[in-house]
């Protein structure tokens, strides 16, 4: 069965600073990995998906890498800004489980 | 466009009341979700179909029903709601081969008295 980790489970940086928000999982026969941001009392808004054959995805100051071979994904977030506050989410999805499976997500706070 | 859609958006129900949630999408998925997510538990599948007329069971089918009657829809009933079953709802749906992306609806807040 598919488990999937985020650490750390929240963190707290100054506006500008660059960060790297940490997935992993366990078993590396997925389709695809996505990352999601979720703000207080919202749905889920997908930022990025990297599928199993790519390394990275990119989307303006968001850049998601994928290493299958050791199970691990990170969401680098560059220049960050306080509206980039809100729980992040990775998930990954597996075609012999047809789901997705989620990580608890790490809680970012930017401070102004 | 307008993507996932649920219905109601909030809801208060006594405990043994029944009620049925209803998510809509407008992509032509084959694909559709039910999730819950409670604090400490994250993101948990109740059932999914792969299709018009299929269901089955996720990781906690366990007081759930749904039905899946026209492809565009797919409805989760609670036919007699516990506290237990106070929480977040969320359905999505899947885009097909290659990618494989699921989009989610904004989400129905539940609480079972």
């Amino acid at each position: 069965k598919q488990e999937v980790t985020q650490i750390p489970a929240a963190l707290s940086v100054p506006e500008g600073e660059n960060l790297v928000l940490n997935c992993s999982f366990t078993d590396s026969a997925i389709y695809n990995l996505q990352w999601f941001r979720q703000d207080p009392g919202k749905g889920l808004t997908s930022l990025l998906l990297i599928q199993s054959s790519q390394r990275e995805q990119t989307s303006g100051r968001l850049n998601a890498s994928l290493d299958k071979s050791s199970g691990r994904s990170t969401l680098y977030i560059a220049a960050s800004q306080p509206g980039d506050s809100a729980t992040y989410l990775c998930a990954t999805y597996s075609g012999s489980a047809r789901q997705l499976t989620f990580g608890s997500g790490t809680q970012l706070t930017v401070l102004p | 466009n307008a993507g996932v859609t649920q219905t109601p958006k909030f809801r208060v129900l006594k405990t043994g009341q029944s009620m049925t949630l209803l998510c809509a999408q407008d992509m032509n998925h084959e694909y559709m979700y039910w999730y819950r997510q409670d604090p400490g538990m994250g993101l948990r599948l109740i059932h999914y179909s792969v299709g018009e007329g299929t269901t089955a069971k996720g990781e906690v089918p366990d007081g759930y029903n749904v039905s899946r009657l026209k492809k565009q829809n797919f409805l989760l009933g609670l036919e007699s709601a516990a506290p237990s079953q106070t929480s977040v709802y969320f359905c999505a749906s899947r885009s097909p081969r290659p990618s494989y992306e699921q989009y989610f609806g904004p989400g129905t807040r539940l609480t079972v008295t």
